[in-house]
């Protein structure tokens, strides 16, 4: 398999703060990431698809200007969530995509879970 | 619009039982095709990938794939209690994946 990891797990700040979430590709290069959010006991939504060294495509309904991503590298997608509201609090969680040899699969990061107070 | 559809479930079964969960998929474009665990609380988990007509075992798991009927399934054989979860299915014709909305599964000991 392959490693995504994220940080923060875990984040508690206050409305009209910005949050900032990092994920990253261990041990493989992801041109693509995708950013997905959960709210309690629903689907996964899939918020925005990041692209290595080009513009975020994001999906319908989500603000580009409130959740901002950056894919700077081959192992790194940043989000940050700004001027975050109650409303934001949800569990995000990144993927890269595996597109070594043959396969061409997602492996999910452990998730950040965002509380905003 | 590129669809998967799976049964939200609850599915119970008894442990030691096979548990059989279903997807289908509206793209026929859909080349290959992803089975995650995710528990309660947690991010996804792959278990298994499949991207050719037929079965695809992988220890008590069995992955199943028929492209003419648009439809994967995954077996879960000798049911652990540590097997309950939500199970995503999920189709990739090219891009992102595709997910259904997960199936719950509870195995009962």
């Amino acid at each position: 398999g392959a490693v995504v990891s994220q940080h923060p797990s875990r984040v508690i700040c206050k409305s009209g703060t910005s949050v900032k979430i990092e994920c990253r590709s261990l041990d493989f290069q992801a041109t693509t990431m995708f950013w997905y959010r959960q709210f309690p006991k629903q689907s996964l939504m899939l918020m925005a698809t990041s692209n290595e060294g080009s513009k975020a495509t994001y999906e319908q309904g989500v603000e580009k200007d409130k959740f901002l991503i950056n894919h700077a590298s081959l192992t790194l997608s940043t989000l940050t969530v700004t001027s975050a509201h109650p409303e934001d609090s949800s569990f995000y969680i990144c993927s890269a995509r595996d597109q070594r040899g043959s396969t061409d699969t997602q492996y999910f990061g452990p998730g950040t879970r965002l509380t905003v107070l | 619009q590129k669809e998967v559809e799976q049964n939200s479930g609850p599915l119970s079964v008894p442990e030691g039982a096979i548990a059989s969960l279903n997807c289908t998929y509206s793209d026929r474009g859909s080349q290959s095709f992803f089975w995650y665990r995710q528990y309660s609380g947690k991010s996804p988990e792959l278990i298994m990938s499949i991207y050719s007509n037929g079965d695809k075992e992988d220890g008590r798991f069995t992955a199943q794939l028929n492209k003419a009927s648009q439809y994967v399934s995954l077996l879960i054989r000798d049911s652990q209690p540590s097997d309950s979860a939500t199970y995503l299915c999920g189709s990739n014709s090219g891009y992102a994946l595709n997910f259904g909305k997960g199936t719950s599964l509870l195995v009962t000991p």
